[in-house]
């Protein structure tokens, strides 16, 4: 299984973008890249997914490299409620693998 | 349109005892993860069933089992429980096994 690597913590002024990094050097052509994030062990909640094109919702944006071995997760205006673990995930087989993620705290 | 339903919400059991822990997925999703989460070893994912036929399986002793019915909803079982089985085990389903969402979880402590 193709493993992410984030760091795992980081800081975020309430109102500026939060610009969270993701390592997956190992992913396969065919492998999407997950965002998910927990909020005090409640389940998991989706945030955006993509393959090599960059993408946007209502909730971040993806920025995937062209060679697809990082990722960016881009939370525009962050507010206290995007305070959770965010995870980044090679999606493979049916399965989220996930790592332990990155702790961001966004400060008032 | 309902969320993914996971009961009980929280359950103790005893060493050696077995527990069944059931969920019904959004409607129209026909596939179903499970996953356990553990303060030590993190979200690991169980299995994943589809259309009733277990396509994936986590790396997980024979006692953790599942399977899925024709309406979709899922249920899980760990028999000869042991202390370390407790945990906040959590289903998530999709429609065909992309972009899963995931429900409140089962919170299980063995005592």
């Amino acid at each position: 299984d193709a493993k992410t690597t984030q760091p795992p913590s980081m800081d975020c002024a309430e109102g500026r973008a939060a610009n969270l990094p993701c390592n997956h050097s190992t992913i396969s052509g065919n492998e999407y890249v997950y965002w998910y994030r927990q909020i005090h062990s409640q389940g998991p909640q989706y945030i955006i997914h993509g393959l090599k094109n960059n993408e946007t919702n209502e909730m971040a944006s993806l920025i995937i490299t062209e060679d697809r071995k990082s990722s960016t997760l881009i939370l525009p205006h962050a507010t206290l409620r995007d305070t959770a673990v965010y995870y980044c995930i090679v999606f493979n087989d049916y399965k989220l693998s996930f790592g332990a993620g990155t702790t961001v705290t966004v400060r008032a | 349109k309902a969320g993914v339903t996971q009961t009980p919400r929280y359950l103790i059991k005893t060493r050696g005892q077995q527990v069944t822990l059931s969920c019904s997925p959004i409607s129209g999703h026909r596939s179903v993860s499970w996953y356990q989460q553990t303060p030590g070893q993190g979200l690991q994912f169980l299995f994943e069933y589809f259309s009733e036929t277990q396509r994936n399986k986590g790396n997980f002793p024979g006692r953790f089992s599942g399977r899925q019915f024709s309406n979709s909803r899922s249920e899980m079982n760990v028999s000869t429980l042991e202390l370390g089985d407790s945990a906040l085990y959590l289903c998530a389903s999709s429609v065909r096994g992309y972009g899963y969402t995931f429900g409140s979880g089962t919170r299980l402590t063995v005592v």
